[in-house]
């Protein structure tokens, strides 16, 4: 929505393999959001860019995982050794200036066998 | 952020006024109420929010209760197309929300 993409759309990958997910946001956003949902449940909020500042990673499950945001822009979510309990769909949302409004990309649906 | 409770399904007659309700008994002066949809298989979708006021935008009404704890959003027209899980979040912030399990609404022809 709004111009948020992300890629691949979907991604099956082996236990112990590192994955790397892909968001590519509008322009003109301020910060940028990733959340993980399982199937059948909610959003549960993984990291956060907000200008220049330091992210916020509180909520990261393991050291397994990073993310990065590139120019202010193109941001990188980055999964270790992957699990099999972390197949979920990976959202990417991003927010505009003085903005309340999240607009979510398709998301990446991961599959760890 | 505050929790929320919210009944996990409802139904609604398609035409009707769908009105969902969320429990937010431990919110704060400066916490926002925020309301998405989820479509299946897709990302979710703002729909509105409030801090104390009531508002309305082309999608829906929010009406927050004179303490707060509690809110109510009206889709006033229900169709099939809002068939769809609504989440509702209480936030200082627009994002880095955990979404709960939200509500199933069902829009029956």
């Amino acid at each position: 929505g709004a111009g948020v993409s992300q890629s691949p759309s979907n991604k099956v990958t082996e236990k112990g393999k590192d994955v790397e997910l892909r968001c590519d946001p509008i322009s003109g956003h301020t910060a940028l959001y990733w959340y993980r949902q399982s199937l059948g449940q909610g959003l549960e909020f993984l990291i956060y860019f907000q200008g220049n500042s330091a992210p916020d990673k509180s909520g990261l499950p393991s050291d397994r995982f990073s993310a990065e945001r590139t120019g202010g822009s193109v941001s990188t979510l980055t999964i270790q050794r992957t699990q099999q309990e972390d197949s979920a769909v990976y959202l990417c949302a991003v927010t505009r200036r003085l903005g309340h409004e999240q607009f979510f990309g398709p998301g990446t649906r991961l599959t760890v066998l | 952020d505050a929790k929320t409770t919210q009944p996990t399904s409802m139904d609604c007659a398609e035409g009707r006024a769908a009105n969902l309700p969320c429990n937010h008994s431990t919110i704060s002066g400066n916490e926002y109420v925020y309301w998405y949809r989820q479509i299946h298989s897709q990302g979710p979708q703002y729909i509105i929010h409030g801090l104390k006021n009531n508002e309305t935008n082309e999608m829906a009404s929010l009406i927050i209760t004179e303490d707060r704890k509690s809110s109510t959003l009206i889709l006033p027209h229900a169709t099939l197309r809002d068939t769809a899980v609504y989440y509702c979040i209480v936030s200082f912030n627009a994002g880095k929300s955990t979404f709960g399990d939200g509500t199933t609404l069902t829009v029956k022809p």
